[in-house]
């Protein structure tokens, strides 16, 4: 079935350190890919999506590409920020649901 | 408001009870989602509605679970006969349709504890 791999967290950088979590995917067919961010006590906010190869979806100063050819939607940010804390979720959307892998916790400290 | 609302926030039932948890989706919204959530994972999907028509039941992990949309618009989630392994978040979300590249939206979720 479709699944989803992100790197395990938690990710801890200092303020204006640069971003990436890696994101890959297994799918049927062609799906549509986003990155969602659950702040503290907080539900599920919609951050990116790229719809197509190649698709570059953007947000708040975060990144990711659609790379069909790897099954890839890594996450990239230049310069986080406390506030970037939280946990990224990057889900496939396929058919009528969306596949959640297990998150990865990002801490930013000053 | 303007997004998904869910109710109520909080519920804590003793094992063996019934409970009910209600979505209300953003107006206009034809698709409704709902989703479980364990402590420190990622949402799994439940079931899917189009309008009034669950479409996907796939994910609902008994027949103790018990979903209903009979209007098209507001949404409950039943479980019946509780047990703990049901306790998690469980989130609603809602979109214009439910295929391609249209975002899902969601609730903040309900937290339902089982004693």
């Amino acid at each position: 079935g479709d699944s989803v791999t992100q790197m395990e967290g938690p990710v801890t950088l200092s303020e204006e350190a640069f971003l990436t979590i890696n994101c890959t995917y297994t799918a049927t067919g062609y799906p549509s890919l986003f990155w969602y961010v659950q702040y503290p006590g907080e539900g599920l906010q919609l951050l990116l999506k790229a719809t197509k190869a190649d698709d570059k979806g953007s947000n708040k100063g975060f990144e990711a590409t659609y790379r069909k050819e790897t099954t890839s939607f890594h996450l990239e940010k230049g310069s986080v920020q406390v506030s970037d804390s939280a946990v990224y979720f990057c889900a496939p959307h396929n058919t009528d649901k969306l596949i959640f892998g297990t998150g990865t916790r990002l801490q930013v400290f000053p | 408001g303007a997004g998904v609302s869910q109710s109520p926030r909080y519920k804590v039932a003793k094992r063996g009870q019934d409970v009910a948890l209600r979505c209300d989706p953003i107006s206009g919204h034809v698709s409704l989602f709902w989703y479980q959530q364990a402590l420190g994972q990622g949402p799994e999907f439940l079931t899917y509605f189009q309008n009034e028509a669950q479409l996907d039941k796939s994910g609902l992990p008994s027949d103790r679970f018990f979903a209903e949309r009979p209007e098209g618009s507001v949404s409950t989630l039943k479980i019946q006969r509780t047990q703990q392994e049901d306790s998690a978040v469980y989130l609603c979300a809602s979109s214009l349709v439910g295929q391609g590249g249209q975002p899902q939206h969601f609730g903040d979720g309900t937290r339902l504890s089982i004693l």
